[in-house]
């Protein structure tokens, strides 16, 4: 296994078009997060799946934001109508019940 | 509510110094976990350490060396003899004992390791 994938790994769009990320986490894990970080600052935490259930959601993912986990396999992140402050680098972990993080190298995002 | 503060932001030593990141946290629980991450220039965290709240004892790994002390919310990270490699964000992040255990980061230090 390679770890977590996550695709693209930089993305540039003009604000108010939509966008979406995809994170292939490892095999075996069942629990999967997306974590937002901007420059200067520590990654956010944004939500979290058990296999295909999204369990939580965290005040920062407005209701432009959406993810997906179909079949507990890859997860998509999506963005509608971008905004200039969306710009980040979006990160993916995984882990299962015994093991720790495992985190993707991400997807910067640019809005312009 | 957790946080986790990372005082400095900047640190820059000369190569073969020795340097302490510093980590003061605040949680509710009594259960917790305390980890130290890398972000090189790449942007992928790296996993350095994890402690969990009831195993205060000092862990040394190679350069690298961690206090954990209760008693002042710090987990504080040594390198010594620091190297250019070195170079890197350094975060420091906690996480509860459940089943989500999403991670709350500090906001890092930037470590320049001059030659």
């Amino acid at each position: 296994d390679t770890g977590v994938s996550q695709d693209p790994r930089h993305k540039i769009t003009k604000r108010g078009q939509n966008v979406t990320f995809r994170c292939d986490p490892i095999s075996e894990h069942n629990r999967l997060y997306w974590y937002r970080q901007t420059l200067g600052q520590g990654p956010e935490f944004l939500t979290y799946f058990q296999n295909e259930a999204q369990l939580e959601k965290s005040r920062l993912l407005s209701d432009r934001f959406s993810a997906e986990r179909p079949k507990g396999s890859f997860s998509t992140l999506e963005i509608q109508r971008t905004e200039q402050g969306d710009s980040a680098m979006y990160l993916c972990a995984s882990r299962s019940n015994i093991a720790g993080y495992t985190f993707g190298s991400g997807t910067r995002l640019t809005v312009v | 509510a957790q946080k986790v503060t990372q005082a400095q932001t900047e640190i820059s030593v000369v190569e073969k110094e020795d340097v302490t990141l510093d980590c003061v946290y605040e949680t509710r629980d009594t259960t917790y976990y305390l980890f130290w991450y890398k972000q090189p220039p790449s942007g992928e965290l790296v996993f350095l350490i994890r402690r969990n709240s009831f195993d205060e004892q000092n862990e040394i790994s190679g350069r690298y060396s961690w206090n954990f002390q209760k008693s002042t919310s710090s987990f504080n990270f040594t390198i010594t003899a620091s190297q250019v490699v070195d170079s890197a964000v350094y975060f420091c992040a906690l996480s509860e004992d459940t089943g989500r255990r999403a991670l709350t980061f500090g906001s890092g230090t930037r470590l320049q390791v001059q030659p």
